[in-house]
């Protein structure tokens, strides 16, 4: 089974400051990653979606990369806000039982304080 | 366009009854999933439909069942609740399965058993 994990767990930083959220998965074999930010007890809003083929995709201030070779995407927030407070959660999306599955990371809590 | 609506948003039910959540996905795709979140374990795979047909189905008892309905809707059911049933259970929608389109969700359903 896919497992995905998130560092860190929690982050907090002052306003403006850029900074990177870190995803590692174990399986290669997975078709495409995305990435998600969740608010307190919200559904999930998709921020990026990473092919397979595809190694980065940007929007906005948000860029995210995908490695998976080393098995490794990496979520880019540029000059961050107070509005980007909120639990950012990578996925990758797998093959199995000729179906496909999400497989979640635990996510990382960011607070950006003004 | 409408997003992926879930009813209802809040439930509380008693251990032992059963339940039934509904999803409708965004216009046009096909494909429905849905996941359990708690704080614990986060967010798990429950089951995968595309076409009425469940494509696959994670590791969860088999309380836990669901459908698709030939307009794409899709509906969950759990039988005898536990209170470790509590969770809020989330809805994603997509245009085909295995998507390179990625995944949208809804807001959820909140799931209190007592």
């Amino acid at each position: 089974k896919q497992e995905v994990t998130q560092i860190p767990a929690a982050l907090s930083v002052p306003e403006g400051e850029n900074l990177v959220l870190n995803c590692s998965f174990t399986d290669s074999a997975i078709y495409n990653l995305q990435w998600f930010r969740q608010d307190p007890g919200k559904g999930l809003t998709s921020l990026l979606l990473i092919q397979s083929s595809q190694r980065e995709q940007t929007s906005g201030r948000l860029n995210a990369s995908l490695d998976k070779s080393s098995g490794r995407s990496t979520l880019y927030i540029a000059a961050s806000q107070p509005g980007d407070s909120a639990t950012y959660l990578c996925a990758g999306i797998s093959n199995s039982n000729s179906g496909y599955a999400l497989n979640f990371g635990k996510g990382t809590s960011l607070l950006v304080t003004p | 366009k409408a997003g992926v609506t879930q009813t209802p948003r809040y439930l509380i039910k008693t251990r032992g009854q059963q339940v039934t959540l509904s999803c409708s996905p965004i216009s046009g795709h096909r494909s429905v999933s849905w996941y359990q979140q708690t704080p614990g374990q986060g967010l798990q795979f429950l089951f995968e439909y595309f076409s009425e047909t469940q494509r696959n189905k994670g590791n969860f008892p088999g309380r836990f069942s669901g459908r698709q309905f030939s307009n794409s809707r899709s509906e969950m059911n759990v039988s005898t609740l536990e209170l470790g049933d509590s969770a809020l259970y989330l809805c994603a929608s997509s245009l085909e399965a295995g998507s390179n389109y990625g995944y949208t969700f809804g807001s959820g359903t909140r799931l209190t058993v007592v």
